[in-house]
C-alpha cells in the first residue's frame, strides 16, 4: 500500500525556470492538499482540492497553480520560480473535505537559486 | 482564522525521561485537535487527535487532553525512547465546512541514549 507518493524528491531550479511537482494516492480519497514546510513557520497550505473538478487557494497561494488531474492525483505548477519558493512541498489526502485526519506524502525538496 | 502557538524547541532529554510538548490554540466553533510526527527525512504521521471536550487522544504512549476552557492541548509521554526522536507539530481544523489543518511551528524532540 503506497499511500501518498510524491515526484521529485529533490530539485534544484534556477530563478525563472518552472516545474511541476506531482503527487498520487491510491486510498481512493476524495480531498487533496498541497503544503509547504519552511523552518519555524510549520505547513502552510498553498493549494486544496476537496474533490476532483475543484480546486481553491489556502493561505499562500502565490505564485503556484494546481491541477486536479483525475481523483488520484494533484500537481502543484510552479511558473516561474523564485528563491522564496526554496522550501519543502508535501501533498496530502484525506476521505473528503470534512474529514479531519489527512494522510502526508513523504515531500519534495525544492531549491531555487 | 484558527492559530496554534507550539512551546519552542529544541528539547533534548535523556531516554526514560517525562516528556511534555505544550500547545495552545485559538479557534471558533469547535475544532478538533492533532498532534503530527515527523521522523527524518519523512512526511508527517498523524500521532494522535481529538475531535471534542475533555477527549483525550492516545498513542504509542503519548496522550493529550483537548481542554476547552484552556485551550491547550498538551503532549505527554511518561518515558521517551530514542526512536521517539523528532519533530512534533500540534494543529488544529479550521472551523466552516472546509476542514482544513492549521499548525503548529513544530518542536524538535532529540532523545539521548
Amino acid at each position: 500500500n503506497a499511500g501518498v507518493t510524491q515526484t521529485p524528491k529533490f530539485q534544484v531550479l534556477k530563478t525563472g525556470q518552472s516545474m511541476t511537482l506531482q503527487c498520487a494516492q491510491d486510498m481512493n480519497h476524495n480531498s487533496m492538499y498541497w503544503y509547504r514546510q519552511d523552518p519555524g513557520m510549520g505547513l502552510r497550505l498553498i493549494y486544496y482540492s476537496a474533490s476532483e473538478g475543484t480546486t481553491d487557494k489556502g493561505e499562500v497561494p502565490n505564485g503556484y497553480n494546481v491541477s486536479r488531474l483525475n481523483k488520484r492525483e494533484f500537481s502543484l505548477r510552479l511558473e516561474s520560480a523564485a528563491p522564496s519558493q526554496t522550501s519543502v512541498y508535501f501533498c496530502a489526502s484525506s476521505v473528503g473535505i470534512r474529514t479531519d485526519t489527512q494522510y502526508f506524502g513523504p515531500g519534495t525538496r525544492l531549491t531555487v537559486l | 482564522g484558527n492559530s496554534v502557538t507550539q512551546m519552542e524547541g529544541p528539547v533534548t532529554l535523556s531516554e526514560e525521561a517525562f516528556l511534555t510538548i505544550n500547545c495552545t490554540y485559538t479557534a471558533t466553533g469547535y475544532p478538533s485537535l492533532f498532534w503530527y510526527v515527523q521522523y527524518p527525512g519523512e512526511g508527517l504521521q498523524l500521532l494522535l487527535k481529538a475531535t471534542k471536550a475533555d477527549d483525550k487522544g492516545s498513542n504509542k504512549g503519548f496522550e493529550a487532553t483537548y481542554r476547552k476552557e484552556t485551550t491547550s492541548f498538551h503532549l505527554e509521554k511518561g518515558s521517551v525512547q530514542v526512536s521517539d526522536s523528532a519533530v512534533y507539530f500540534c494543529a488544529t481544523t479550521a472551523s466552516g465546512s472546509a476542514r482544513q489543518l492549521t499548525f503548529g511551528s513544530g518542536t524538535q524532540l532529540t532523545v539521548l541514549p
